[in-house]
């Protein structure tokens, strides 16, 4: 079965740091990007970052550049988001999906992230 | 804040048709393929239309889209009350290097 599963999301203060993951199952994952989506509480939804397969276009969005980065290990399977300095507004339910963004075909079921004193 | 304009909510009776419109820029949708998602209440988003107008498998074909210019459509056939939930459309955007999500239409069905 071609499934993503999430995982790393925690409570952390202003200013803390925390990285999730994303391991892939059921599928060639190296031929295969994979973006993080996520939707904060009563929003919709919003792209974060992606990357291809061999981690040669890496891209965020402006809200989130200089203080996540994502990443990427074939051998495991996995993706990584490295989320520093964060802050209340990052404040969301974090998934993976993968793909281009035009075709994000396999979503995960997502990571809580909570930004709170 | 949204780039890509959807209605915030349509509603229609069981066995009716709807449409959502989704409008952007030159930057957006005028170049680039537009997706829709369906996300119902506790569950992961999913892929209703790629491409601008093609079902994975598995999508039936009451689901529909179409793509002009800079705009864009979702249409829905025959509404079941399974279909309520939250409808975004998505396009990269060239100028910003990121991917856009619509404001996401919420689907009641009477």
């Amino acid at each position: 079965e071609v499934q993503l599963v999430e995982s790393g999301g925690a409570l952390v203060q202003p200013g803390g740091s925390l990285r999730l993951s994303c391991v892939a199952s059921g599928f060639t994952f190296s031929n295969y990007g994979i973006n993080w989506v996520r939707q904060a509480p009563g929003q919709g939804l919003e792209w974060v970052s992606s990357i291809d397969g061999s981690s040669v276009i890496i891209l965020h969005a402006d809200c989130v550049k200089g203080r996540f980065t994502i990443s990427r290990d074939n051998a495991k399977n996995s993706v990584f988001l490295q989320m520093d300095s964060l802050r209340a507004e990052d404040t969301a339910l974090y998934y993976c999906a993968r793909g281009p963004f035009h075709n994000l075909d396999v979503w995960g079921q997502g990571t809580t992230v909570t930004v709170s004193s | 804040q949204s780039v890509l304009t959807q209605p915030p909510s349509v509603s229609a009776a069981p066995g009716q048709k709807i449409s959502i419109s989704c409008s952007g820029s030159t930057s957006d949708i005028g170049r680039n393929y537009v997706s829709w998602y369906q996300h119902l209440p506790g569950t992961a988003p999913k892929l209703l239309i790629y491409e601008n107008n093609k079902r994975p498998s598995g999508i039936p074909d009451r689901f529909s889209g179409s793509k002009s210019g800079t705009s864009a459509t979702l249409g829905i056939t025959g509404l079941q009350t399974g279909d309520e939930g939250d409808y975004y459309c998505g396009a990269w955007d060239t100028s910003l290097s990121g991917g856009r999500f619509g404001g996401g239409t919420k689907l009641t069905v009477l």
